[in-house]
């Protein structure tokens, strides 16, 4: 089966660091996408990660260790508007070359000034 | 190039009732896949129709059904609503065969919020 886990709830302050861990398992592995979503959107695109270690983009940084089941999204210089839920998803496939999301259940990022 | 686009935005309707939901895929993209997202949960896959047929399907009851159209657009029907299935349903669609992350079933649509009364 799949499980993914993540925490329910961080809180950080602007300007701040936080890094938000993901941890998964899953038959096969075909890779990791962060998201985020703020509150009553649709979920946005954050990152893709299919290969061990660090991918930046921008403010955003995503890790990725396949051995241990493991990921971590990175926010540096926080700001305000990053105040989110920010969700961890594999995908699986059963046959096709498109498959769907399991989803975590989200971490409520709350930042303070 | 307008992504995924879905129809209504919102909605409220009464326990009991039946709802349709549509979903216009990405242009050029053939899949189109369903999920349920309650308040504070993560989404929850529903179906994936691929070829104008159900071609995968989450843990849901038969009330959740489908229909993907020639063109690949799609419906989501809910009936018999209860309560329970107050949430925001997202659509995402994909390219069969597609090896870019653009055509992954990466993207969602913005969503449609139903409230069951």
């Amino acid at each position: 089966g799949q499980n993914i886990d993540q925490p329910t709830e961080m809180t950080a302050t602007e300007g701040a660091i936080v890094q938000i861990n993901c941890t998964y398992q899953t038959s096969g592995f075909n890779g990791l996408f962060w998201y985020q979503q703020h509150a009553g959107e649709a979920p946005t695109f954050l990152s893709y990660n299919v290969l061990d270690g660090l991918e930046e983009k921008g403010r955003f940084s995503s890790f990725l260790s396949r051995s241990k089941g493991y990921s971590y999204l990175l926010l540096k210089e926080l700001q305000m508007k990053d105040s989110a839920s920010y969700l961890c998803a594999v995908p699986v496939y059963y046959g096709g070359s498109q498959g769907n999301l399991i989803f975590g259940k989200g971490t409520k990022l709350s930042v303070k000034p | 190039d307008a992504g995924v686009t879905q129809s209504p935005t919102h909605l409220i309707k009464t326990r009991g009732q039946q709802v349709t939901l549509r979903c216009s895929p990405k242009s050029g993209h053939d899949t189109v896949s369903w999920y349920q997202q309650a308040l504070g949960q993560g989404p929850q896959f529903i179906f994936q129709y691929y070829e104008e047929e159900e071609r995968q399907r989450g843990n849901f009851p038969d009330r959740f059904s489908g229909h993907q159209f020639p063109n690949y657009s799609s419906e989501l029907n809910v009936n018999a609503l209860l309560l329970g299935d107050s949430a925001l349903y997202l659509c995402a669609s994909s390219l069969e065969g597609g090896e870019v992350l653009s055509d992954t079933e990466a993207f969602f649509g913005q969503g449609t919020r139903l409230t069951v009364v």
